[in-house]
């Protein structure tokens, strides 16, 4: 069964620090792997996408990583803001079927002063 | 370049009412996609289209949901009767294929309904 997990559910960080968000996949045939981001009451918003033969991508102060061999990817947020708070999803696409989009359940950022 | 529009933005309604939502994709895109979004069931999958046709309607709770896509630039998403467990955030979102699907969603705010 295709499947995404992300983890932590949640988490509480002072701006300024370093965050790791992490997505563990079981997703086949794997196509790519996005992160979204969700601000409150809006929707959500893609970061990055990453390809199989990617190891790291850059946007901004996010770094997205992937190991195709264990199937995990990470998002690492770096000197957070308080705009970083968020929902982060991990969605990975199986194939080429549209409706073969599987999405993460999220991990919601707060981002303290 | 405007977005994917929505509207409503937020719908409260009696149980039994017809609710429609309405979304106008990104000009050029040729998929569109209703999802459902919950705290408890995360980001759900309903129905979506290709050049106007609808391709996989799988996700679609029962036969009180249906979806139009009459051109390429408007779609409804139509309850009838409402429930109290139709709560939820509806979201539309267009794409762009290229090749075989990779597309990125681009997703509209989302109509907020709330069945009483």
């Amino acid at each position: 069964k295709n499947q995404v997990e992300q983890s932590p559910q949640s988490l509480i960080i002072l701006e300024g620090k370093n965050c790791t968000l992490q997505c563990n996949y079981t997703v086949s045939p794997f196509s790519n792997l996005r992160w979204y981001k969700q601000d409150t009451g809006r929707g959500p918003v893609s970061l990055t996408i990453m390809t199989f033969s990617e190891n790291t991508k850059s946007n901004g102060r996010y770094t997205a990583t992937l190991d195709a061999d264990t199937k995990q990817s990470s998002l690492h947020i770096t000197a957070s803001q308080l705009s970083d708070s968020a929902s982060y999803i991990c969605v990975v696409s199986a194939g080429s079927s549209a409706s073969k989009i599987i999405f993460g359940s999220g991990t919601r950022l707060s981002i303290r002063p | 370049d405007a977005g994917v529009i929505q509207s409503p933005r937020h719908e409260v309604t009696e149980m039994g009412q017809e609710v429609t939502l309405r979304c106008k994709p990104i000009s050029g895109h040729d998929y569109l996609f209703w999802y459902r979004q919950t705290m408890m069931r995360g980001l759900e999958l309903l129905i979506y289209f290709n050049n106007n046709v609808p391709i996989d309607d799988s996700g679609m709770p029962e036969d009180r949901f249906s979806a139009k896509m009459p051109n390429a630039s408007f779609s409804t998403l139509k309850i009838q009767p409402s429930e109290p467990r139709d709560s939820a955030v509806y979201f539309c979102a267009s794409s762009r294929a290229s090749g075989s699907y990779t597309g990125e969603l681009f997703f509209g705010e989302g109509s907020r309904l709330t069945v009483l």
